[in-house]
């Protein structure tokens, strides 16, 4: 039974350039959240899907945006890249009705 | 005030050693709880729920403590590859709707 994928497992970017990242949860799970981790600091709430839908976010400006499809898989965009913006993506899923979520091995972002 | 606060650390023990990791929480109306380890440069994997009667998992026991808003692990008998970040992290809403809310992670480092 495969866990959380992601992918790319690295990225390099420039500022101002649009980056897609992409994640697919594990079997049976339905709902999906993106975090960002920048160097030594814990994840940071992004937003999270479910039923396709956007259902909660954090506090990330509207360049961060995502989507999720029919089958739960999901995406991560983000516009006019900063180089704030560099860090570890991590997508995690949960089964319907549980409280744990289970990550996957992330992404890493870097702007330059 | 943070919304979820860790020791600083970093903890240097010696094998066999017994440690804990003590957390902080802002919002009182909070649901779930957690500690993750993450290793370097790796996502962060669940290592227990925390529930308000306690509960132990071999040589980790967590604790809850509602009225005080503080949360606990302690590891006995460490061994070396305990050697990780421990992240407490609250889930404010509880079940398959909150998002989650980590600490910064306290480091420990467990010698020969």
């Amino acid at each position: 039974d495969a866990g959380v994928t992601q992918s790319p497992t690295h990225l390099i970017k420039t500022r101002g350039q649009q980056v897609t990242l992409r994640c697919s949860p594990k079997s049976g799970h339905d709902t999906v959240s993106w975090y960002q981790q920048a160097l030594g600091q814990g994840p940071q709430f992004i937003f999270q899907y479910y039923e396709e839908e956007e259902r909660q976010r954090g506090n990330f400006p509207d360049r961060f945006s995502g989507h999720q499809f029919p089958n739960y898989s999901s995406e991560l965009n983000v516009n006019a890249l900063l180089l704030g913006d560099s860090a570890l993506y991590l997508c995690a899923s949960r089964q319907p009705g549980e409280d744990e979520q289970y990550f996957g091995p992330g992404t890493r972002l870097t702007v330059t | 005030r943070k919304e979820v606060e860790q020791d600083p650390g970093p903890f240097n023990v010696p094998e066999g050693a017994t440690v804990a990791f003590n957390c902080t929480y802002s919002n009182s109306a909070s649901q779930s709880f957690f500690w993750y380890r993450q290793d370097c440069r790796k996502e962060p994997k669940l290592l227990m729920s925390v529930y308000s009667s306690g509960n132990e998992d071999g040589r980790f026991t967590a604790q809850l403590n509602r009225a005080s808003q503080y949360i606990s692990l302690l590891i006995r008998d460490s061994k070396l590859s305990d050697s990780a970040t421990y992240l407490c992290v609250v889930n404010p809403s509880g079940g398959s709707q909150g998002n989650l809310i980590f600490g910064k992670g306290t480091k420990l480092s467990v010698k020969p």
